[in-house]
């Protein structure tokens, strides 16, 4: 596809159950990022990959969250024992070049825990 | 405090008004963002400056870097403008974003 897609687009759970968040990038871009967004703020960075590897994972919250990418292209973003305060939108973006280039945001997932 | 400020939180106009929102950030960066959000929707990167000024169509964006301060502005305004729209830097050690909270802008007919 042309852009970043994440797939559900709305995932309603409940309580203390394990969810999986998926984000497919740009086709070619390196760089790949997931970003929370609770109701009426701004996003809140989570994770950075480059390539395969987490770059940077000092946004996540704690260890029920996780995220990999193992090929490099698809990510998933797991949250273990979900709790009503994870509900948010989680936001996927990719860019080519992390350190040039804008980065391209993915219409988000709406996570609602009950 | 926030690393990234905005004013005002929430802006209303009318149709053809010059429009302006301001961004302040008290960090190092290697770059500034500004992203639209419509309700319900993704968000989409308008500009990323480090200097200087921006233009594309009826929107402008300027950065002071001694002053770490940003502005967006919108000529000729039109309901379709409305919006959140967000500041977010890129920090100095990473490319991860760091957001503001974003200004409701709404354009009334």
């Amino acid at each position: 596809g042309a852009g970043v897609s994440q797939t559900p687009s709305n995932k309603v759970t409940e309580k203390g159950k394990y969810v999986e968040l998926r984000c497919d990038p740009i086709s070619g871009h390196t760089a790949l990022y997931w970003y929370r967004q609770s109701l009426g703020q701004g996003p809140e960075f989570l994770i950075y990959f480059q390539g395969t590897g987490a770059a940077d994972d000092s946004g996540l919250p704690n260890d029920r969250f996780f995220a990999v990418r193992p090929e490099g292209s698809v990510s998933t973003l797991k949250i273990q024992r979900t709790e009503r305060g994870d509900s948010a939108v989680y936001l996927c973006a990719s860019s080519l070049n992390p350190d040039t280039d804008t980065q391209y945001f993915g219409p988000g997932t709406r996570l609602t825990v009950l | 405090k926030n690393e990234v400020e905005q004013s005002p939180q929430n802006l209303t106009a009318q149709e053809g008004e010059f429009i302006t929102i301001n961004c302040s950030y008290s960090v190092g960066i290697s770059a500034l963002h500004w992203l639209q959000q419509h309700p319900g929707g993704g968000i989409v990167s308008l500009f990323m400056l480090s200097s200087g000024k921006k233009k594309h169509g009826r929107l402008i964006a300027t950065i002071n870097i001694q002053e770490k301060h940003s502005s967006l502005h919108i000529t000729a305004s039109h309901p379709r403008d409305s919006a959140v729209y967000i500041c977010a830097v890129t920090g100095t050690s990473g490319s991860r974003l760091t957001f503001g909270e974003g200004t409701q802008l709404t354009v009334n007919p």
